[in-house]
């Protein structure tokens, strides 16, 4: 089956700091999503992004399907931006997502 | 606009008690439902999903079931709880026609 790595699995970054996240993939990507899971578990759509580069504020990602990776940049970043970072992607009949573990980011004020 | 609506927030049962946990979405119909189980630690552990009323599809053979009564409820029951059922749970929805999930507040569970 896919086999999706997120790296680093743990980051901490003083506030005002820039950070890259990295989602790899063993196969053809499927509909990749990035998520936050703020420290109160709440779980929010951060990007639908199956190919190309998108961007929202400080955060955009890029995903490059033949290569089978896609980064999350943090610009900026904010106390508010800790919590945990998960990208996913559908298995071929696109109905379950495939999770990586994630990455736990922290910043300082 | 969509919400996604979950009870309760919090619950601590003994083991060997029953289990009922209810999700419903407001907003949309027919839209294809999941449950996933987030253990200590960071992974989301797929439960059941369910892409119509009464169509369930189990992912992990365990102590839990589900079921979909009407087109926007799913529910996660258990008759005799565990103590590894303890764990943060939640449920999302995503339209059928489209690839994004969204997930709603979640139930942290804790069995005694």
């Amino acid at each position: 089956g896919i086999q999706v790595e997120q790296s680093p699995p743990d980051l901490i970054l003083q506030e005002g700091a820039n950070s890259t996240l990295r989602c790899n993939f063993s196969d053809s990507v499927n509909n990749l999503q990035w998520f936050h899971q703020n420290p109160w578990g709440q779980l929010i759509n951060l990007f639908y992004i199956p190919s190309g580069t998108k961007q929202n504020g400080r955060l955009s990602a890029t995903t490059v399907a033949t290569e089978r990776y896609s980064l999350l940049y943090i610009s900026s970043s904010q106390t508010t931006d800790s919590g945990v970072y998960f990208c996913a992607l559908y298995a071929g009949n696109n109905r379950k997502l495939i999770w990586g573990l994630g990455t736990s980011l922290g910043v300082n004020p | 606009s969509q919400t996604i609506h979950q009870w309760p927030a919090t619950l601590v049962q003994p083991v060997g008690s029953p289990l009922s946990l209810e999700c419903t979405v407001e907003g949309t119909s027919n839209p294809n439902l999941y449950w996933y189980r987030q253990a200590a630690g960071r992974g989301l552990q797929l439960l059941f999903y369910s892409v119509g009323i009464g169509q369930i599809s189990s992912e992990v053979p365990q102590n839990l079931s589900a079921s979909r009564p009407q087109d926007r409820q799913f529910i996660l029951s258990s008759k005799k709880l565990l103590l590894s059922d303890s764990g943060f749970y939640l449920c999302a929805w995503r339209d059928d026609r489209g690839y994004e999930q969204y997930f709603g507040p979640g139930t942290r569970l804790t069995v005694t």
